[in-house]
Formats: structure tokens, C-alpha cells, sequence
């Protein structure tokens, strides 16, 4: 793979459910990212990881839980899924943690919360 | 979001210019992104800038002006292909990258 990637690429899931997103990338990158993307409101940041094993907390971390566990990987869980998470979630990477670092997204993962 | 302004949608015809405006918050400023996003994919990036002036990449150009808190992203020679949003994401004090809502381009023939 070349990249990141991101599992699912779309889920309809039951308000309750329990949920994991995967997102995977091949760059060696120190820093990932999550975002929610709504219509009309851009890209929020979910939760962020500046290496791995650490984890930080973004604009709208509620209801999420992540895990950096090595530098290739950084998935989320959704806890108890609400229909407010109904959304577009987009994972990135970026070579240093600073803002200033250029971020790569995946693909994205769309998410209905029924 | 968070002080960035961009307007939501903006057209324009194949083979014109046009120009994306994007502003901003002065205070804490450590530069500003321009990112592409067609429908259903991911963002990606087109420009960064830090210092005053112009950048040009080929078709597109990026421009920043610091102390008005104003940047803009210059198409040129507009392709259908270049319908998408455009996304202006600003670094703020923190080093963290804020974005903003983004703006829709319709191009028609």
C-alpha cells in the first residue's frame, strides 16, 4: 500500500453499536489525525497523535476513544454510537507533529448512525 | 470555523480565472494551507504559505497577505476538473491547523 487507508470505507450502523475505524499508513509518519468533516462546518478535529503511543484530544473528542499503539496505525472506537455521529471521518498523517507539516488524508470512512 | 472566513460557493467558466478569498484571525499566526477536495474524496494539498507575497504552481497560485489577515487562492485557465472545494486551513499559535468551512467551485462550460 502506498498511503493511508482507511476501514470501512462507508457502515450504517445502529445507535448503540459498538464501532472501530481503522486507518493505516505506510509513510513512517510521526503524527495522525482524526477529523469529522459536516456540511457546512469543514474538517474538526476528533483526536490527534504526535507519536505513537501518545494521544491527544481535538475540538470534538466526545464519545471517541483512540489507540496508537505503533506508527503505522491509529484507529477509533465509537463507544455507544449516536445518530450526531452520523458523519465523514477522514484520517491523516502528517512527518512532524507541528501544524505546520503538510497532512496527507485517507480516503474516508461514511459513517450513518441510524 | 474558528475565525476563518471563506465563502461557501462560488462559479465560474471554463477557460476563466477566479479567485478564492480566505480570512482570518491576525493574532497567532504560523501560516496557511490550501487544500483541494473533489466530491466524496479526500482533501489534498495545493499550497502552503507563511511569508507575504505569491506563490505560482503552475495553474494555481496562492497568495498571503500577514498583517490583513487575507489570503487568496488564484485559478487560472479553468478546467471542469477544477470543480471542487477548496479548503483554507490556518496554523494558529498552538501549531494546531484550524480550518476553515471551505468553498464550493462550480465550473460550467
Amino acid at each position: 500500500i502506498a498511503g493511508i487507508t482507511q476501514a470501512p470505507t462507508s457502515q450504517i450502523l445502529a445507535a448503540g453499536r459498538r464501532m472501530t475505524l481503522r486507518c493505516t499508513q505506510d509513510m513512517r509518519h510521526n503524527a495522525m489525525y482524526w477529523y469529522r468533516q459536516d456540511l457546512g462546518l469543514g474538517l474538526r478535529l476528533i483526536h490527534y497523535s504526535n507519536t505513537a503511543g501518545t494521544t491527544g484530544k481535538g475540538e470534538v473528542p466526545d464519545g471517541y476513544s483512540v489507540s496508537r499503539a505503533n506508527t503505522d496505525d491509529f484507529h477509533r472506537t465509537l463507544a455507544s454510537a449516536v445518530p450526531s455521529q452520523t458523519s465523514v471521518y477522514f484520517c491523516a498523517s502528517s512527518e512532524g507533529a507541528s501544524g505546520t507539516d503538510t497532512q496527507y488524508f485517507g480516503p474516508g470512512t461514511r459513517l450513518t448512525v441510524l | 470555523g474558528q475565525n476563518i472566513d471563506q465563502p461557501t460557493e462560488m462559479t465560474a467558466t471554463e477557460g476563466a480565472i477566479v479567485q478564492i478569498n480566505c480570512t482570518y484571525q491576525t493574532s497567532g499566526f504560523n501560516g496557511l494551507f490550501w487544500y483541494q477536495q473533489h466530491a466524496g474524496e479526500a482533501p489534498t494539498f495545493l499550497s502552503y504559505n507563511v511569508l507575504d507575497g505569491l506563490e505560482e504552481k503552475g495553474r494555481f497560485s496562492s497568495f498571503l497577505s500577514r498583517s490583513k489577515g487575507y489570503s487568496y487562492l488564484l485559478l487560472k485557465e479553468l478546467q471542469m476538473k477544477d470543480s471542487a472545494s477548496y479548503l483554507c486551513g490556518r496554523v494558529d499559535s498552538n501549531y494546531q491547523l484550524i480550518w476553515g468551512a471551505g468553498t464550493k467551485l462550480i465550473i460550467k462550460p
